[in-house]
This record gives structure tokens, sequence and C-alpha cells, in this order.
């Protein structure tokens, strides 16, 4: 069974002050992980898919890193608007659907 | 920017009753999603349907659940008779194709299923 765990549930953070959060996971043969924004109240939004260990995308603040066992997105110098729920997921090779962690809720402060 | 339409926001329903969950997905988008997420927990996936049947469902898809592209524009899931433990977000999803993965997946906003 494919299994997704974030860490931590929840941090909160200065504005500016950088940090990381943690995807763990397990999969039966990964075809993508991905990391979403969610906002209260909406539906999760896309930010990055990473394929194959090592791989790195960044976008904005934002940065995902991908190991055989763990993603992490680490913010930089971070914003309030940054404060969201941040949802990582795998899809396995030949699945349709993802599965998902639940979630890291962040808050920057001004 | 395109995006994905669900009505109604908010629905509440009493147990035993039969709902009916709208979505529009992207006009060119070939794939098509449920999820849901009850209070405090995971995005669950439930199903995908595509060429007008469906292609991989959960457990959590029981005989209770069912999808439907009526027309060329809507996907609706309904579910026959709600359950208590029916109540939760369920998020509609498309993508132009499954093999990106969430590359391609936008949810909608949700539709907030309420059971009493």
């Amino acid at each position: 069974e494919d299994q997704v765990t974030q860490s931590p549930e929840a941090l909160r953070l200065q504005e500016g002050e950088s940090s990381s959060l943690n995807c763990s996971y397990t999969v039966s043969g990964l075809r993508g992980l991905f990391w979403y924004r969610q906002d209260p109240g909406k539906g999760p939004e896309f930010l990055f898919t990473l394929y194959s260990a090592g791989e790195e995308k960044e976008k904005e603040r934002l940065k995902a890193t991908l190991t055989k066992k763990e993603s992490f997105l680490h913010i930089t110098a971070p914003k309030p608007e940054d404060s969201a729920t941040y949802l990582c997921a795998v899809q396995a090779r030949g699945a349709d659907g993802l599965t998902f962690g639940k979630g890291t809720h962040l808050i920057i402060q001004p | 920017e395109p995006e994905v339409t669900q009505t109604p926001s908010h629905q509440v329903t009493q147990m035993g009753q039969e709902v009916i969950l709208r979505c529009v997905p992207i006009s060119n988008h070939l794939y098509f999603y449920w999820y849901r997420q009850i209070l405090g927990q995971k995005v669950e996936f439930l199903v995908s349907f595509y060429n007008n049947e469906i292609s991989e469902k959960s457990e959590i898809f029981d005989d209770q659940f069912s999808v439907e592209r009526p027309d060329g524009s809507n996907f609706t899931l309904k579910i026959r008779s709600t359950k208590l433990e029916d109540s939760a977000m369920y998020f509609c999803a498309s993508s132009i194709d499954v093999a990106v993965g969430g590359d391609g997946y936008t949810f909608g906003s949700g539709t907030r299923l309420t059971v009493v």
C-alpha cells in the first residue's frame, strides 16, 4: 500500500525565516511525486512534479527536491502570502489516482 | 486561466437521501477524477473516468457511488443513499492526460457535503 507521511504537521515562521517541509513516501514504483498548495476552502493547487531521485524544481521562493525515500519543499525568505497547507502526493506506475499526505499547515507571520 | 467548476459549493442532505455533485471540467481535458477530504484528514482518491467509463476506482468507491458524463461538459458524482460518514469536501479534477499525472491536474474548489 502506498503511503505518504508529511512533517511537521504545522509550522509557524517569521517572515523571511527559511525552512523545509518533509515528505516521506513508500510506493510500488514511483511515476511521480507532487507538491500542491491548498488554501482554506479551496482545492489543491499544483506546484511541482518530481519524477526521479536527484531531481530539483524551483518556483519563486519554493524549491522541491527528491530522493528515493523522501522529498523536501524548501521555502526561502517566505512572505505572509505563502501561508497555506502544503500537500505532498505520489502516483504509482500504472495508477490514475494520487495518494496524498495529511499536509503541513504553514503560517508565516509578518 | 481555465478552471474546473463545481456546484453547489455546499450541500446539506438528510441521511439516506441521494445527492448529485456536479462538475464542469476544463474543456479540452480528457480525464476526470473525484477525490474527497474528510475534515482534518487526507485528500483521498475516489475514481477516475476516461472515454465514458471508469478507468480506476478506490476501495472507498463502493456500490453507493456512481459517476456519469451526461453531456459534453458535465461530470457528476452520485451518492445513492448518504451516510453520516459521507460528510466531506468532494473535489473534482481534470487533466489532459493521465500519463503526466498531477502535472495536468486542475482541481475545482470543492463541494462541501454535510449529511445530517
